[in-house]
């Protein structure tokens, strides 16, 4: 299997502009989960979805952020507007059933001017 | 709130030595347990996971977990780094009733050659 695939790999967007990160979780897994790294606050949990259906977005920072999934493969994350604290490194993650082994995409790096 | 306290931010070892990283989770009830390793530049790997059995875990490249339920620790322990294993290593915890990975801080590990 080819993993958890995340695009893009790197990001440089100006302030105010509009940020879609799109992640494809491993085949037959049935959690996605989106985190998001950054030196100050470490990995945090923003949502996460099971069989397509948010089941928690307790994490989402503000209403800026949205996130979607259209179908069994394919999620996105999107910022908008986008702000230079929305820097960090953003995963993608899937799992099969919500307790089990969570299986991390190579992440996106964003960076806002 | 649950949590998940890693107790070494930084730890510095020369070859050869001896690694244990604490880790300790507020949380009474049933957990899955995981280490998780990040590679300079590089996305999370699972090291090591703990769902149920025998309390002492064999995980890859040599590391090792124990899990302790009356102090609800679960340490990561290598008796011989190598400098390969400069990288940050993450303790996570699933709680049995939700699908969300509680990560700890981190510990930041730096092998001398």
């Amino acid at each position: 299997d080819a993993g958890v695939i995340q695009s893009p790999r790197h990001e440089v967007t100006e302030m105010g502009q509009e940020v879609t990160l799109r992640c494809k979780p491993i085949s037959g897994h049935d959690y996605l989960f989106w985190y998001r790294q950054t030196m100050m606050r470490g990995l945090e949990l923003l949502i996460y979805f099971n069989n397509n259906v948010p089941i928690d977005d307790s994490g989402m920072p503000e209403d800026r952020f949205s996130a979607k999934m259209p179908n069994a493969s394919f999620s996105t994350l999107k910022i908008q507007p986008s702000e230079p604290r929305d820097s960090a490194v953003y995963f993608c993650a899937s799992s099969l059933r919500g307790v089990e082994t969570q299986y991390f995409g190579p992440g996106t790096r964003l960076l806002v001017l | 709130a649950q949590s998940v306290s890693q107790h070494n931010h930084h730890v510095i070892l020369s070859e050869a030595a001896s690694l244990e990283l604490g880790c300790n989770y507020s949380y009474g009830g049933t957990v899955n347990l995981f280490w998780y390793v990040q590679y300079p530049g590089q996305h999370l790997q699972l090291l090591l996971k703990y769902f149920s059995g025998d309390p002492l875990v064999k995980g890859i490249k040599g590391f090792e977990a124990e899990f302790i339920k009356s102090k609800f620790s679960f340490n990561l322990r290598k008796p011989s780094v190598q400098w390969s294993d400069t990288a940050e290593y993450f303790c996570a915890v699933i709680l049995s009733n939700t699908g969300k990975l509680i990560f700890g801080q981190g510990t930041t590990l730096q092998v001398k050659p």
